[in-house]
């Protein structure tokens, strides 16, 4: 059974930049593809940004893109979230979590971690 | 306003039947499978279903899901209190290239 830790989270002011990290342990990583989630306070789960397993195709919500960049380090088993020109709406709980099957880039979520707060606030 | 729409509310009493619904379009649902996710009050959310009808080892079989068209169902039978959680559909969405989510539907246990 597999595990992700999040951290980085913390508060900000609009127009300023935070990177997040997650840890995996318990499996192999680099075979998954990985994805950030987020929920902002009292609200739904938003899909954020998702990589490939090896890295080499990324994806992004349309409310992010060009904003945002994930990458991850197969050697440190850790998944990345550069977010850069951080807004209030951007306030939410980070999860990052793990694709299902090995290989495969559109999967369901079955590992999540516990999540990393960010606030954007002036 | 969220791609995937839920009736944003349901409940029953325990022992009862409950049916979630979601509603989706022809580049999500539509034309791709399904999955379900349970979230407990202040913790991470838990994959329920995946692949429309499919439990991951150690969800009850009291779950199920459905799909038909560009809509699915997430129902649970023998409604037990610790069942009480926001659940949330989900699918990839062809022309967003994305995953969308439902708004979700709060399950109240009376």
């Amino acid at each position: 059974e597999g595990q992700l830790l999040e951290s980085g989270g913390g508060s900000v002011q609009p127009g300023g930049s935070l990177r997040l990290s997650c840890v995996a342990s318990g499996f192999t990583f680099s075979s998954y593809a990985m994805s950030w989630v987020r929920q902002a306070p009292g609200k739904g789960l938003e899909w954020v940004s998702g990589i490939s397993g090896l890295g080499g195709s990324t994806y992004f919500a349309g409310s992010v893109k060009g904003r945002f960049t994930i990458s991850r380090d197969n050697s440190k088993k850790t998944l990345y979230l550069q977010m850069n020109s951080l807004r209030a709406e951007d306030t939410a709980v980070y999860y990052c979590a793990k694709v299902r099957r090995e290989g495969y880039n559109y999967d369901a979520f079955d590992i999540w971690g516990q999540g990393t707060m960010v606030t954007v606030s002036s | 306003q969220s791609v995937l729409t839920q009736t944003p509310s349901a409940s029953g009493t325990p022992g009862q039947r409950v049916t979630i619904s979601c509603s989706g379009s022809s580049s999500n649902i539509g034309s791709n499978t399904v999955k379900w996710y349970q979230q407990l009050s202040g913790t991470a959310p838990k994959l329920l279903i995946y692949n429309n009808n499919q439990r991951p080892s150690g969800v009850p079989d009291r779950f199920s899901g459905s799909k038909s068209g560009a809509s699915a169902s997430l129902a649970i039978s023998g409604l037990q209190s610790e069942d009480e959680a926001d659940y949330y559909c989900a699918a990839w969405d062809d022309s967003l290239n994305g995953w969308v989510f439902g708004g979700g539907t709060k399950l109240t246990v009376l």
